[in-house]
This record gives C-alpha cells, sequence and structure tokens, in this order.
C-alpha cells in the first residue's frame, strides 16, 4: 500500500495558539481528505480537497493540496481545549480508487 | 452529518466464536469499505465492495469474510476468532462521484479473549 507520512507525530500546545501539520507521500494524489478522530470513536471528515494548490476553510480550520499534489497541509487557529484528538490525512491516487490513510497527528491542547 | 451505523459498538468474545459485525447506511451509497485500527494506529484496508455483489480484498490481509447483498448493508464476519483479532473495526461509505468523500461509523471495538 502507499504510505502517507503525517507530522508532526505529536503536539502539546497551549490553549490559543495555532497549529499546523502535514502530510506527505511519494506518490501523486487527486483527493486529500482530513479527518479528526476522538478515542473510541470512528474518525470525522473535517475537510475535503480536490485541486492542487485548492485552499480550504471549516472554521478555525484551514486545509491546503499541495502543488506538487504529494502533500497536504491543515492548520487549527487559536486551539481550544475540544481540538484535542488525532488528525489524520487520507489520500486517493489518481489511479486508484481506494483512500490511504496517514500515520496521524496526536494533538493535546493544555488549558 | 453521516448516516452510517455500526452494530455492536463492543464486543468481548472468547477464542473460537463466530463474530459478525454489522454495518449499515442510509445515504445510498455504492462504496463501503472496511477499516482495521489499532489504538492511536493509522486506518488499514481490510475490505471494500464497490456494490451489491462486488467484494474486494484490501491492502492488509485479513481472516475475516465479508458480502454485499444490499446496497446498505455491508456486514463483516469472523468464523473463528483468535486473539490477533483484537482490534477497533471501522466501516466507511463513499459515493461513487467525482468528488468523493468518504464518511465513517463510529466502529465496533473487538476483545478477543
Amino acid at each position: 500500500g502507499q504510505q502517507l507520512n503525517q507530522s508532526p507525530q505529536s503536539m502539546f500546545i497551549q490553549e490559543g495558539e495555532d497549529v499546523s501539520m502535514n502530510c506527505t507521500s511519494s506518490s501523486i494524489f487527486n483527493t486529500w481528505l482530513w479527518y479528526k478522530q476522538d478515542p473510541g470513536e470512528g474518525p470525522v471528515l473535517l475537510i475535503a480537497l480536490y485541486k492542487a494548490g485548492e485552499l480550504t476553510s471549516n472554521g478555525r480550520l484551514t486545509a491546503q493540496f499541495g502543488i506538487t499534489r504529494k502533500d497536504s497541509f491543515l492548520n487549527i487557529s487559536a486551539s481550544i481545549p475540544s481540538d484535542v484528538g488525532i488528525y489524520f490525512c487520507a489520500g486517493q491516487l489518481v489511479t486508484g480508487n481506494q483512500f490511504y490513510f496517514g500515520t496521524g497527528t496526536s494533538l493535546t491542547v493544555i488549558p | 452529518e453521516a448516516d452510517i451505523y455500526q452494530t455492536p459498538r463492543y464486543l468481548v468474545i472468547g477464542t473460537g466464536k463466530k463474530i459478525t459485525l454489522e454495518c449499515s447506511q442510509t445515504m445510498g451509497h455504492d462504496k463501503m469499505y472496511w477499516y482495521q485500527q489499532d489504538p492511536g494506529m493509522e486506518l488499514h484496508l481490510i475490505h471494500y465492495s464497490y456494490g451489491v455483489n462486488s467484494t474486494e480484498k484490501g491492502d492488509l490481509s485479513s481472516e475475516s469474510t465479508v458480502s454485499r447483498i444490499r446496497t446498505e448493508h455491508f456486514p463483516l464476519t469472523l468464523e473463528s476468532a483468535r486473539p490477533s483479532h483484537t482490534s477497533q473495526y471501522l466501516c466507511a461509505s463513499s459515493d461513487f462521484q467525482v468528488n468523493e468523500k468518504l464518511f465513517f461509523g463510529s466502529g465496533t471495538q473487538l476483545s478477543v479473549l
């Protein structure tokens, strides 16, 4: 399967700080999805991206589809305690139908 | 908001038992998936389906089997559960469109003793 590398693996930040994370691959993708997962729950879709260079926001979250089509970025502004969780990227290859998932970024927000 | 349901949420069972994990969606989606996930780790695709009577194996080898007799229903079966099957199993669905989105159920946490 495809390898999607997410970084950082974990983050510990103060409430109110901004957060940045990214997802990279050696392959070209035509779709990037970003998810948040709480413990014991299924992932919840945050943002979907379909074109290189696309920048999409969902409240305090902003994600970008990298222009090389091999990476994607997620930013969270003014973090709050309920942002705690694991964030996953998922990519769909140009030539395929499956979605491949990144290794996840665990976010802890300190009040 | 996704309408995809998994039951049971939690299952503790002894070695050798046969189990079926249920997954249903009310969105009329053609594509459905089963992922396996260990705590805090990435999701691995074990089965998927493009529609009724279509089933394929994913990248992660699994001893489980699936069936797709109805569009809305995609159950996963383990004929003889083992401790190595202990994991979270996540069901997902998507519509077969250009701008595809993948929606997940709440998962089934399986523990095999």
